[in-house]
């Protein structure tokens, strides 16, 4: 079992719409979390930290639920251009982990 | 100019050849990664180094081979080459482990 597991989709969706998708870490030591954006055959790209409860930038908010051991992205008002590979990944004292990424395609 | 700069960005070679893949970084960041990602399969860390003097095996090390040149520098061997070695590869730092990682670019290796 990879310690960081996501749901690969694809999800599908109209612009407009609002999506979650969730990410779950086995290692409870985890210490800091991290979205990156990947677009295809590219290099991922830091989207958020988290490192308490959550963060928030604009259309994006991460929460963090260290009990049931996941964090959640949500895209509210998805456009086109968020149509990409989203990596949840997991950073502390050892070395970080990544989850084999979700997929998002929005379409018009 | 690009602050973790990979090269060379493509490469096609042969099976057997020796390949290095180089990275430099102008963060200062102190950790450096290798990745390899295979469609569907994310992606696998193969060497990390925590300093100049440190050097860890990751996941999937088996073929490869690691110099820490300096500490912007990060260089990553294929010694002698196979097939299954095709792959996307990224370098990677960060300051931390507390600290998300900054990727190259990405390398694109064929071998045939």
């Amino acid at each position: 079992r990879k310690e960081v597991e996501q749901d690969p989709g694809p999800f599908n969706v109209p612009e407009g719409a609002t999506v979650a998708f969730n990410c779950t870490y086995s290692n409870s030591a985890s210490q800091s979390f991290f979205w990156y954006r990947q677009d295809c055959r590219k290099e991922p790209k830091l989207l958020m930290s988290v490192y308490s409860s959550g963060n928030e930038d604009g259309r994006f908010t991460a929460q963090l639920n260290r009990a049931s051991q996941y964090i959640s992205l949500l895209i509210r008002d998805s456009k086109l251009s968020d149509s990409a590979t989203y990596l949840c990944g997991t950073g502390g004292s050892y070395i970080p982990t990544f989850g084999r990424g979700t997929s998002l395609i929005v379409h018009p | 100019d690009a602050d973790v700069t990979q090269t060379p960005r493509n490469r096609i070679t042969k099976t057997g050849k020796r390949i290095m893949l180089e990275c430099s970084q102008t963060k200062g960041h102190d950790r450096m990664y290798w990745y390899r990602q295979d469609p569907g399969l994310g992606l696998q860390l193969i060497y990390y180094s925590f300093d100049v003097k440190d050097i860890n095996k990751g996941e999937i090390s088996d073929g490869y081979s690691v110099s820490r040149q300096a500490q912007a520098k990060f260089s990553l061997s294929l010694e002698s080459a196979i097939p299954n070695q095709t792959a996307l590869y990224f370098c990677a730092t960060s300051a931390t482990g507390d600290q998300p990682q900054h990727f190259g670019d990405g390398t694109r290796l064929s071998i045939l």
